[in-house]
């Protein structure tokens, strides 16, 4: 049974440019959540795609953008990179979204995302 | 210890010991409770959870504890391993938003 996987694991891009993350939810799963682990903190929630849709979204910028694919996989795109924005950034899935009861989320390994 | 800035609090025992980590949450409505471990360039790894309806739940060498009247949440690992040296986090959930997580403890554990 394939848990949740992630690519690449690790990224170096420059200031202004942009990145997509990839993200395969566990078997069975149907809902992807994306959080960003800054160095010493816990994962900062940033949105939740179920059906295709995002459901929740954190307390972060439009440059953060999603996309979930009817294979349940998502991607996260960041535009106009920042130097804040390095980090961990780690994807999560569950059975069905956290305000229905899918609120047991299982972690991938993370893409650890290097702004210069 | 305290948690400054970007130090996590660190709990360091000798292996064989029990280790008890805790952790303290913030909103009333919050009724599902996860800890999650993280070790060194690793995701978060789903330990134990529990449900606001209980105050005890045991797990293989794990316990959590709930205490909603002070809003306080423990993890007791038995038996402490050098393979359970990381960072564990506790995250809470109300059913409506996502996994709120809190700052994390470090967990040293010396052979």
């Amino acid at each position: 049974d394939a848990g949740v996987t992630q690519s690449p694991t690790h990224l170096i891009k420059t200031r202004g440019q942009q990145v997509t993350l990839r993200c395969s939810p566990k078997s069975g799963h149907d809902t992807v959540s994306w959080y960003q682990q800054a160095l010493g903190q816990g994962p900062q929630f940033i949105f939740q795609y179920y059906e295709e849709e995002e459901r929740q979204r954190g307390n972060f910028p439009d440059r953060f953008s999603g996309h979930q694919f009817p294979n349940y996989s998502s991607e996260l795109n960041v535009n106009a990179l920042l130097l804040g924005d390095s980090a961990l950034y780690l994807c999560a899935s569950s059975r069905g979204p956290t305000g229905t009861g899918g609120r047991e989320q299982y972690f991938g390994p993370g893409t650890r995302l290097t702004v210069t | 210890g305290e948690s400054v800035g970007l130090h996590l609090p660190t709990l360091s025992v000798q292996e064989g010991d029990n280790s008890i980590i805790n952790c303290a949450y913030s909103n009333s409505a919050s009724d599902y409770f996860i800890w999650y471990k993280q070790e060194s360039g690793k995701g978060p790894q789903f330990i134990i959870d529990i449900r606001s309806n209980m105050d005890k739940r045991q797990g293989q060498r794990v316990t959590v504890l709930l205490n909603k009247t002070v809003k306080h949440l423990s993890l007791q690992i038995a038996a402490t391993q050098p393979g359970d040296s990381a960072v564990y986090f506790c995250a809470e959930n109300d059913g409506y938003s996502t996994l709120t997580f809190g700052k994390g403890t470090m967990l040293l554990v010396s052979p």
